[in-house]
């Protein structure tokens, strides 16, 4: 079964700074990965995916994200953060061979003005 | 992008009624609907997967009786959680897969949740 970790609860980056959020995640072959956005009360707004190909994988607003097999990782990285950055992202995974996508557990964003 | 209308936004109910939630997609055809789960400050559960004209299949753990799953056409599932009770509250997202790409990494259009609250 797939799994996905993001080690933490919360980030806390100043404006103007790169910031980095972490994911891992297990799969049993190879995996889809993907990199949510949710605003508070609001659903989830998609911002990247990687399937295949390109390991450096390009999002919405100015977000990227990194894949590396060997580490089996998938960080969500951008240049430079504004504070309307702040909000609670989601990394999920999904097998190749399975339906589903799971989440993992949310990193809280914090950009400081 | 693809756009999943949920309703209500905001529901609030006595403890033992029924409550439906509906999840449409409003420019595509989705073959497939997930609905989920948030409590606060938490990840997403995954609830049940939802199959156009099919029954739902439920995660270990999820009532089937509780939260009785419908996917009458390709554009909407409805979710009723069934006699609720206070410990029913919580977020409820659902999210779509737009037909033909399930073979494909396929990413999820969501629906901007609903809220219970079950006094």
């Amino acid at each position: 079964a797939q799994s996905v970790a993001q080690p933490e609860d919360q980030v806390n980056v100043a404006e103007g700074n790169p910031l980095t959020v972490k994911c891992t995640y297990s799969v049993s072959g190879n995996p889809y990965l993907f990199w949510y956005v949710q605003y508070p009360n609001r659903g989830l707004q998609f911002l990247l995916k990687y399937i295949t190909g390109d390991n450096l994988v390009k999002g919405s607003y100015g977000f990227e994200a990194e894949f590396n097999k060997s580490q089996t990782s998938f960080h969500l990285k951008k240049p430079s953060a504004l504070v309307s950055d702040s909000a609670l992202y989601f990394c999920a995974v999904r097998d190749m061979g399975d339906d589903k996508i799971i989440f993992g557990k949310g990193t809280r964003l914090h950009i400081l003005p | 992008g693809a756009v999943v209308s949920q309703h209500p936004s905001w529901v609030i109910c006595k403890s033992g009624t029924s409550v439906k939630i509906e999840c449409r997609s409003l420019d595509f055809q989705a073959t497939t609907m997930f609905w989920y789960r948030q409590f606060p400050k938490q990840s997403l559960m995954l609830m049940a997967t939802s199959n156009e004209g099919s029954k739902a299949t439920y995660e270990q753990g999820v009532e089937k009786d509780k939260f009785l799953i419908n996917h009458a056409s390709l554009t909407l599932s409805t979710l009723t959680v069934t006699s609720a009770h206070p410990e029913d509250s919580s977020f409820y997202i659902c999210s779509a897969r737009r037909a033909g790409t399930s073979g494909s990494a396929g990413e999820l259009f969501f629906g901007e949740g609903s809220r219970l609250t079950v006094l």
